[in-house]
């Protein structure tokens, strides 16, 4: 069963603490995704990869950084967490190609909770 | 800047109801528009993606339409289940193959036996 697979599923860190959210996808996908969620504003992209190595900022980059170092695995950074964190993140892969064939597989999510 | 819309928020139907669930968005110069499924605190779950081209999807009791001039896209849900209850967000692709999906906020149905 192809997946994507979220390591955390529940998070409580204090302000100020560096934050780890790691994403990994085994369906060879060259496109990878961090999205936060909350109620009243949906889903906001935060940043994407089409490519080892590669990122590109989404609509609200700020305070994040992320990492793709292998193909498979996509990590979202909170440098410095402030409690305007706390939120449900979601990351989500594709593949490349053609014609719009690329359907997002997400994760479960990571609820982080910043006190 | 693309804006997508679901209208209700939230939805409440009895068991083996029929019901249409709606999403509009501001630019029909799409790429294709998908719908997905979350359960409570867990991920979204993709149900039908339309391309840009097509007029419908269909799986299973579901049956998604898309009608790109007029900004609209309905998911119908036939014969409905409690086991359907969840909430429903459309998103759009716009800019292209890689262009990044916007979402909906989503309409939260709720079935009762």
């Amino acid at each position: 069963d192809v997946k994507v697979t979220q390591s955390s599923r529940y998070l409580v860190k204090r302000t100020g603490e560096k934050v780890f959210l790691e994403c990994v996808q085994d369906m060879d996908h060259e496109n990878m995704f961090w999205y936060r969620q909350d109620p009243g504003l949906g889903l906001r992209l935060i940043y994407f990869s089409y490519d080892v190595k590669m990122k590109e900022k989404g609509d609200i980059p700020e305070g994040y950084s992320v990492s793709r170092e292998k193909k498979e695995r996509f990590s979202l950074i909170l440098e410095s967490a402030s409690t305007n964190q706390t939120s449900m993140y979601l990351c989500a892969s594709s593949s490349a190609g053609a014609a719009g064939a690329n359907v997002l597989t997400f994760g479960a999510g990571s609820r982080l909770t910043v006190l | 800047k693309q804006e997508v819309t679901q209208i209700p928020a939230a939805l409440s139907v009895p068991e083996g109801e029929n019901l249409v669930l709606n999403c509009s968005f501001t630019d029909s110069a799409i790429y294709n528009l998908q719908w997905f499924r979350q359960d409570p605190g867990k991920g979204l779950t993709s149900l039908l993606l339309i391309q840009s081209s097509q007029r419908e999807q269909t799986s299973g009791r579901l049956n998604a339409s898309l009608d790109k001039s007029s900004g609209r896209s309905t998911l119908y849900i036939a014969a409905s289940q409690p086991g359907d209850s969840a909430t429903y967000l459309c998103a759009v692709k716009d800019g292209g193959s890689q262009g990044n999906l916007i979402f909906g906020k989503g309409t939260k149905l709720s079935v009762k036996p």
